[in-house]
Formats: C-alpha cells, structure tokens, sequence
C-alpha cells in the first residue's frame, strides 16, 4: 500500500530565509508524486507533480521539490519564504500503473511566515 | 478560481439526518473525486466517478452515496448523520479517469457541521 509521511505538522520560518518540508512515501511501483497547497478557507491547489521525467521539478510560486529515490523523499523547498507562502501545505502519492488510481495525501504541514 | 463549484458551502444539521453536497466539475472533466478532510483523519478519498460510473473506491462508509448524472455534476449523500461525520468535503475533477496521471482541480469545498 503507498502512504505518504510529512514531517513536521507545522513549521515556521522567517520571511526572506528558506523554506524546507519534508514528505517520505512508501510505493511498492515508482509513483506520481505531488505537492498541494492549502489556503485558509480554500481547497487545494497543485504546486507541483513528479512524473519521472526529472528529478527536481519546479512549480508555482517558486517552488520546486526533488524526488530521491534512495531516500524516498520528494522535500519541498523555496529559497526565500514570503508572506503570502503561508498555508497547509499536503504531500500526496499515486500509483502510475493504476488507470483509476486514488491520490494520498499526508497529514499536511502548516507553514508560518515570521515577519 | 478553479472551475469546480460546490454547493451549499455551509450546511449545519443534526445526527440521524441526510444531507445532500453538490459538485459541479471544470468544463470539459469526466471524471469526479469526493475527499472528506477533518481534524483527526486528515484528507481522504472517498470516492471516484468517470463519465458517469463509480471508478474508484476509498475510505468511503456505507452511509454515505455518491452518484454521477448524465450532465456530469455529482452529489455525495450522507444518511444516518453522526457528531464524526463534521468535516470540510472537498469536491475535485479532472479530464481523464486516473486520478494521478491527470491534475485534479479541486472546489472551495462543503463545510458540514453536525449538531
């Protein structure tokens, strides 16, 4: 069964300085592998989606995450955190092979932005 | 905005009572997600609809019934209401029927509160 672990239910950075959130999966077959973005009172949006054709995919808003596979980590990271970045923020697997294949999603983690 | 709209966006009911959510996808999307997002389970598929026919199954109970009109739309029922059953219901679409390969759009979301 895939399962995604996001470390860190909540983490706090000031503004300008690095943001890094951590997500492990778990996939028995090589996943899609995504990032959402949750603002307050709003659904998701999707940052980004590791499909394979690279390692390090960038996405909106500056965003980009790797994909190692020796790790099993796919971490988010942003190189200078702004305000307007404060949010949930979900790590989700799918699996590639299934053509009706459910998405994943972690336990989240609630990014804050110190002025 | 992203396409997807839902209705009502808040509903406040009591347990034992049925309720009825609204999904209506983008503009061109076949395929319906429902995901039920609280406190202490976090977010989760529920369950999936393409075209008009049930494509995937999640954590979805008994209780609760979706279906997939000829005009697309979607509604999740939910009978038998329970004090756990309060959370934010998300409804999400997207073009093609596997919910990993093809982005999914996810709506404002349904905030239930049962009493």
């Amino acid at each position: 069964a895939q399962s995604v672990t996001q470390l860190g239910s909540h983490v706090s950075v000031s503004e300008g300085a690095l943001v890094l959130l951590r997500c492990n999966y778990s996939s028995s077959v090589p996943p899609y592998l995504f990032w959402y973005v949750q603002y307050p009172n709003q659904g998701l949006q999707l940052l980004l989606k590791y499909t394979s054709a690279a390692t390090l995919v960038k996405g909106i808003n500056g965003f980009e995450a790797e994909f190692k596979k020796s790790e099993t980590s796919f971490h988010l990271t942003k190189p200078s955190a702004h305000m307007s970045d404060a949010a949930e923020y979900f790590c989700a697997v799918s699996d590639r092979y299934s053509s009706a294949s459910k998405i994943i999603f972690g336990s989240g983690t609630r990014l804050s932005i110190r002025p | 905005d992203s396409g997807v709209t839902q209705t009502p966006k808040h509903l406040i009911t009591a347990t034992g009572q049925r309720v009825t959510l609204r999904c209506s996808p983008r503009s061109g999307d076949l395929s319906v997600y429902w995901y039920q997002q609280s406190l202490d389970q976090g977010l989760q598929f529920l369950i999936q609809y393409y075209n008009g026919e049930e494509r995937a199954k999640g954590n979805i109970l008994e209780r609760f019934s979706a279906q997939q009109f000829p005009d697309l739309h979607s509604e999740l029922n939910l009978s038998s209401l329970e004090l756990g059953d309060s959370a934010l219901y998300f409804c999400a679409s997207s073009v093609g029927p596997a919910g990993g390969r093809d982005e999914q759009f996810f709506g404002p979301g349904t905030r239930l509160t049962v009493l």
